[in-house]
């Protein structure tokens, strides 16, 4: 069974701070990890990629743990342009399947002034 | 930035109905995807195709629905037989070839309202 798991929030924060997002997954055979950013009725958006060795780009960073299969997301000096609802998504590739990509429910975060 | 394209944005018909949700992926991607999102709920998963046919569909993806790809740039999902539970956003998402390009890019969706 394909699962992905999130904390649906939601995240209320104020300017400047910083928060974390965990996901968790259920198919060990998952191969590639990411987070999506979704506006409220827009399509997903790819945020980042998130690599074993863990990845950051500028105020995202995003770490991954297989053995635990755990996926995380932390956002520094959160901006009002941040809110919007994070999707964590796992993509499985086996036997003859094309990557599907599994999508949690997702976080949705709420950046005050 | 080449961008995946979806018309119309938004689809009204009566239950029953034959729809037909189009997309243009983006123009040197191999693998294209349909997903849907009914509101207030999580992005799933509907059929991906490779090579022109079906390569994995899910459960919801029954008889009532099929895709084509009738030239080399349109990707379309029909539904025969619209129900009031096929209201939902219909995405469309493509993927290039090759090792280390998983990632998919979606189009802005088709919101379809069955009345």
């Amino acid at each position: 069974r394909k699962e992905v798991e999130q904390d649906p929030g939601p995240f209320n924060v104020p300017e400047g701070a910083t928060v974390a997002f965990n996901c968790t997954y259920s198919n060990s055979a998952s191969q590639s990890f990411f987070w999506y950013r979704q506006d409220c009725r827009k399509e997903p958006k790819l945020l980042m990629s998130v690599y074993s060795s863990g990845n950051e780009d500028g105020r995202f960073t995003a770490q991954l743990n297989r053995a635990s299969q755990y996926i995380s997301l932390l956002i520094r000096d959160s901006k009002l342009s941040d809110s919007a609802t994070y999707l964590c998504v796992v993509n499985f590739f086996y036997g003859g399947s094309q990557g599907n990509l599994i999508f949690g429910k997702g976080t949705k975060l709420s950046v005050k002034p | 930035e080449p961008e995946v394209t979806q018309t119309p944005s938004h689809q009204v018909t009566q239950m029953g109905q034959e729809v037909i949700l189009r997309c243009v992926p983006i123009s040197n991607h191999l693998y294209f995807y349909w997903y849907r999102q009914i509101l207030g709920q999580k992005v799933e998963f509907l059929v991906s195709f490779y090579n022109n046919e079906i390569s994995e569909k899910s459960e919801i993806f029954d008889d009532q629905f099929s895709v084509e790809r009738p030239d080399g740039s349109n990707f379309t999902l029909k539904i025969r037989s619209t129900k009031l539970e096929d209201s939902a956003m219909y995405f469309c998402a493509s993927r290039p070839q090759g090792s280390g390009t998983d990632t998919q890019y979606f189009g802005p969706g088709t919101r379809l309202t069955v009345l």
